[in-house]
Order: C-alpha cells, then structure tokens, then sequence
C-alpha cells in the first residue's frame, strides 16, 4: 500500500521537553510539508521540503526544526521554544514534477501539553 | 498566511438535500482544490479546478470557479450521512507550489 504515515497518532509534551513526529511517505513524491491545524481552523503552513537536504520556513516556523536527510523521511521537531505546541500536526507529499498538483496527507499527530 | 475564507463555517442539512460551501480568496492563483476531512484524520483531495476553467464535475462533486469575483463553491448532490466531514478550500498561487487553505466548512448531513 502506498502513502503516507505519520506516528505516532498521540503525542504528550512535558514543560521544556523537545519532541519528534514522523513522517514517512513511500509514494516516491519529492516535497514534503508539515502543516498545523487548531480546533475548528484551517491549516497553517510550519516547513516545507522541495527536495533533500532542502528546506523552507513556512509561515508559522517559530519552535519548530526540521530535517530532510532521505526522501521518504520528513521529521518534525517540536522545540521547548514553541510555547503553545497543543495542535493537530499533519504530514503531506506531493510529486513536485508538474503543474497542479495535489497533496496527499498523512492521519495526522495529536500532540498535547501535560 | 490564510488566503482562502470558506462561507458558511457551517452547514447541516438532511440526508438527499444538496449542500453548498463557498470560497473567496484574494490573490491570482493558478488553480483550486478542495480537500475533505473526516473528524481526526488526514485530509483527502477531491478536486481541482484550474484557474482557465469555470466548471468541474466529479461524480456528486460539482466545482465552480469565477476568477474575477476571487471565488469558487463546492456542491454536493444528493448528500449522505457518510458526507458528512470538514471541507477546505486551498488556493495554489505560489511557484513552491504552497496551498494556501481556508478555515472550512464543517457539513453535518442528518439521516
């Protein structure tokens, strides 16, 4: 089966404490992008990836570092500097070869502050 | 930053009705997409609509785009309970090929 998966599906964060989502995609796409989702909004861009070893700020970077060391690999860090980390965290790819494309996501992370 | 606004936030209606969401945006934009999610999960393309064309259709699926009025609206026919979901709105405008997405319509179809 081909797509995406992110893990794992609940996160917990104590106070000061760094933590990494997964994500890995076997669809071969070459970008890849996190995005965080708030109760009842929209999707916020944190980082992107065009391609490996390469990547971009998105519009919400604060607190957050990334890698993108193999293809099929796009973890998400969730530093001690991101204040307010309680968000539905989701993973997406794309094959980033033509015009219109469309993301394929992951079933999201619920990460959480205890 | 949050370019598409879907209109209404929310929308239920009984189970054979059609239902109606509506999207603005502000920028030039080389296509549309609107994208389903289910309560807790991913979400999942439905469809595209490019910036040249004014009307799509895809199964119960029917997308309009009017470029000079920056809007387009998702109908769905003949609703199921099973549609019932979180449906966004996302505006390609970018040469990243970032989706811009709205804050969603959240249809809640009643049997």
């Amino acid at each position: 089966d081909g797509g995406i998966t992110q893990s794992p599906k609940y996160l917990f964060r104590k106070e000061g404490q760094n933590v990494t989502l997964s994500c890995e995609q076997n669809l071969n796409h070459d970008a890849m992008y996190w995005y965080r989702q708030d109760p009842g909004q929209g999707l916020r861009l944190i980082y992107y990836s065009q391609i490996v070893n390469d990547f971009q700020k998105g519009d919400i970077a604060e607190g957050y570092s990334v890698s993108r060391e193999k293809k099929e690999s796009f973890p998400l860090t969730v530093t001690s500097a991101q204040k307010n980390p309680t968000a539905f965290y989701l993973c997406a790819s794309t094959s980033n070869r033509g015009r219109d494309e469309k993301l394929f996501f992951g079933s999201g992370t619920q990460l959480s502050v205890l | 930053s949050q370019q598409g606004e879907e209109d209404p936030q929310a929308l239920s209606i009984q189970e054979g009705e059609n239902a109606t969401m509506n999207c603005s945006y502000k920028t030039s934009i080389n296509n549309l997409q609107w994208y389903r999610q289910n309560s807790g999960r991913g979400l999942v393309h439905l469809i595209l609509i490019r910036s040249n064309e004014r009307e799509k259709h895809s199964g119960r699926l029917r997308v309009t785009l009017d470029t000079s009025k920056k809007s387009s609206s998702l109908l769905i026919t003949a609703s199921r309970a099973a549609d019932t979901a979180s449906y966004f709105c996302a505006t390609d405008a970018g040469s990243a090929r970032q989706l811009t997405f709205g804050s969603g319509t959240q249809l809640t179809v009643l049997p």
